[in-house]
């Protein structure tokens, strides 16, 4: 088992759809969880982060946790073309700060 | 402030060489952690360092090593290159507290051929 599994994708939505992305992990003690989002030959850079269960909002995205369930989401509502992008979940935990576990991805795409 | 600055952005190697690539991190942060990014294996931590000090370490071969000056900037350096360690290399920087987000630099392309 992966310790950090995301839905295998791809996934395509049409313009102002919500996309949905899903992640699970198995370290129980994993503290701190994060999305990013990478485009097509750059390097990751943050969409947003959560350390408490329950909802973030930021604008057109939601992150929601689930300790319990090991369970982290990523909501994104009136998605646009510029959406487009693989997304990344990422887990700290007792391993150390500066260590983060990613999954492999989930490529979205929104069409116009 | 400035970002996270990697050099050289790419790389040509052929297999038995070495390589050291170079990573300064965003101005006040301590650590910086190195990952590979291959299509088929994903995002793989390679190690932390922390004010000079290896913090972490993750499950690569020995020929993969690094180090950290006093300034936070940071080398990663591949020996004996082989055919598989071609990758988008990243650097990502952060204070090195938990749950701070790591801020990642553009990455360097290293070709082995």
């Amino acid at each position: 088992q992966k310790e950090v599994e995301q839905n295998s994708g791809p996934l395509s939505v049409p313009e102002g759809a919500i996309a949905s992305l899903n992640c699970t992990y198995s370290d129980r003690v994993s503290q701190s969880f994060f999305w990013y989002r990478q485009y097509s030959g750059k390097s990751p850079e943050l969409i947003m982060s959560i350390y408490s269960n329950g909802d973030k909002e930021d604008g057109r995205f939601t992150a929601q946790l689930n300790k319990a369930s090991q369970y982290v989401s990523l909501l994104i509502r009136d998605s646009q073309p510029s959406d487009s992008a693989t997304y990344l979940c990422a887990v700290k935990g007792h391993m150390g700060a500066g260590k983060s576990t990613f999954g492999d991805g989930t490529t979205l795409t929104v069409k116009p | 402030k400035a970002g996270v600055t990697q050099t050289p952005r790419y790389l040509i190697k052929t297999r038995g060489q070495q390589v050291t690539l170079s990573c300064s991190p965003i101005s006040g942060h301590r650590s910086v952690s190195w990952y590979q990014q291959t299509p088929g294996q994903g995002l793989q931590f390679l190690f932390e360092y922390f004010s000079e000090t290896q913090r972490n370490k993750g499950n690569f071969p020995g020929r993969f090593s690094g180090r950290q000056f006093s300034n936070s900037r940071s080398e990663m350096n591949v020996s004996t290159l082989e055919l598989g360690d071609s990758a988008l290399y990243l650097c990502a920087s952060s204070t090195g507290t938990l749950h701070e987000t790591q801020y990642f630099g553009p990455g360097t392309r290293l070709l082995v051929l």
